[in-house]
């Protein structure tokens, strides 16, 4: 089955720009979706299909995928986005398998 | 706007099926959602993907759980469920239903509802 990687826990200061990776064999030829997921609250989408952002998302986020290695992009890192965030593919070659990453903690220093 | 919520036992035995059920509201569960999902979060773990059922009626399992899990459609009660037997304490975790906005088979899940923790303990 497909695996995705993604690093346990990054941190950033406020102001600056946090990228979480995520790994996977060949990942730029599928679609990378990306969560956030604050405590006690379900995930939200934030982007979708590499780098598309959904109705209300800042402009702050970003994604990028290529080659073995997705990444979302947060700029001007605020406080409130301190959460974890997965990745996620779908995998056509395993019979319509949904894959999750592990999560990344982001922590706003 | 489609919105999930989420039913069913908090504690369910060792041995014993879990059943959860999903209400949509919003729009028809007939038309309104490319797939209905299930997904779970073991306490303080990640998501895992339990299984979809298709606008066709097709369904597809996590592989790793694929001998114990159902997803069905109640099109009269505009509610799809989810039933996994002989759970076990590592089957612990909230439990959410989601759906996609789009029409196409990588859709993400974009509506989920708000989740429900099920316990296995006897």
């Amino acid at each position: 089955s497909y695996v995705l990687t993604q690093p346990p826990s990054v941190s950033v200061a406020p102001g600056q720009t946090a990228r979480i990776t995520c790994g996977g064999n060949n990942i730029g030829s599928k679609s990378v979706h990306w969560y956030q997921q604050k405590p006690g609250q379900a995930p939200v989408l934030v982007v979708y299909d590499d780098s598309d952002r959904p109705s209300g998302i800042p402009e702050r986020f970003s994604g990028s995928n290529s080659g073995n290695t997705a990444t979302l992009t947060i700029s001007r890192v605020e406080a409130g986005d301190e959460a974890d965030y997965y990745c996620q593919v779908w995998d056509s070659s395993s019979d319509h398998q949904v894959v999750f990453g592990g999560g990344t903690k982001l922590t706003v220093l | 706007q489609l919105q999930l919520q989420e039913s069913g036992p908090g504690l369910v035995k060792p041995s014993e099926t879990l059943s959860l059920t999903c209400t949509v509201s919003g729009g028809s569960i007939s038309s309104s959602s490319y797939y209905w999902g299930w997904i779970r979060q073991p306490p303080g773990k990640g998501l895992e993907w339990i299984g979809s059922i298709y606008y066709s009626g097709s369904t597809y399992y996590n592989p790793s759980l694929k001998s114990r899990v159902t997803i069905s459609v109640d099109t009269s009660k505009n509610q799809f469920s989810l039933k996994l037997s002989s759970v076990t304490a590592a089957d612990t975790a909230v439990y959410y239903c989601a759906a996609p906005s789009d029409y196409y088979d990588s859709s993400p899940p974009f509506y989920w509802g708000q989740g429900t923790l099920v316990t296995v303990s006897s």
